[in-house]
């Protein structure tokens, strides 16, 4: 399967910091990608769906100023959450896919952020 | 009521025991499914796509029932490494959003 590689894959920083996020597609070109978000002992939720060169879609209840998202290219996304707080801390996992809304989704490894 | 839903377990079973997962859809337009292995603090892995005729990988077979709208999934001669939280994944016609049950845990004991 293609693999989507994230960065970095553990932070642990005092609130009020921002932190950034990446996602990487290495061996294909990701029309899409999808940043989520898992509390422990909970599911994916889907926070916001980004396509190449344009805005991100927010998910109902996520903050868009707060989790700045950028797909500047066809295999990196970028997700920043901005002055972030401890219950901003969370497993951050992207996915991407082809574009087809029958693509597989291939998900990177996860950031675990820890807000202090 | 959730959109996609799952007995989340978990379901201890023995080595080599047959251990099967439900999951149902609530939305109608629902027009992919998958199911994704997560294990504890990773990322889920696609584990297969669940097809109307159904599927067979090795050890592991999917069924998709479009009326009754459920999935299922049938795993053979459990091994230990099979222990993992299964995802059922649902995708809806038009979108490219992928719908997360909450998992369902297996245990498999030696």
């Amino acid at each position: 399967g293609a693999v989507v590689s994230q960065h970095p894959s553990r932070v642990i920083c005092k609130s009020g910091t921002s932190v950034k996020i990446e996602c990487r597609s290495l061996d294909f070109q990701a029309t899409t990608m999808f940043w989520y978000r898992q509390f422990p002992k909970q599911s994916l939720m889907l926070m916001a769906t980004s396509n190449e060169g344009s805005k991100a879609t927010y998910e109902q209840g996520v903050e868009k100023d707060k989790f700045l998202i950028n797909h500047a290219s066809l295999t990196l996304s970028t997700l920043t959450v901005t002055s972030a707080h401890p219950e901003d801390s969370s497993f951050y996992i992207c996915s991407a896919s082809g574009g087809s809304s029958t693509d597989t989704q291939y998900f990177g490894p996860g950031t675990r952020l820890t807000v202090l | 009521r959730k959109e996609v839903e799952q007995d989340p377990g978990p379901f201890n079973v023995p080595e080599g025991a047959t251990v099967a997962f439900n999951c149902t859809y609530s939305n109608s337009a629902s027009q992919s499914f998958f199911w994704y292995r997560q294990d504890c603090r990773k990322e889920p892995k696609l584990l297969m796509s669940v097809y109307s005729s159904g599927n067979e990988d090795g050890r592991f077979t999917a069924q998709l029932n479009r009326a009754s709208q459920y999935i299922s999934l049938l795993i053979r001669d459990s091994k230990l490494s099979d222990s993992a939280t299964y995802l059922c994944v649902v995708n809806r016609r038009g979108t490219y959003k992928y719908i997360f049950g909450t998992g369902t845990r297996l245990k498999v004991l030696a």
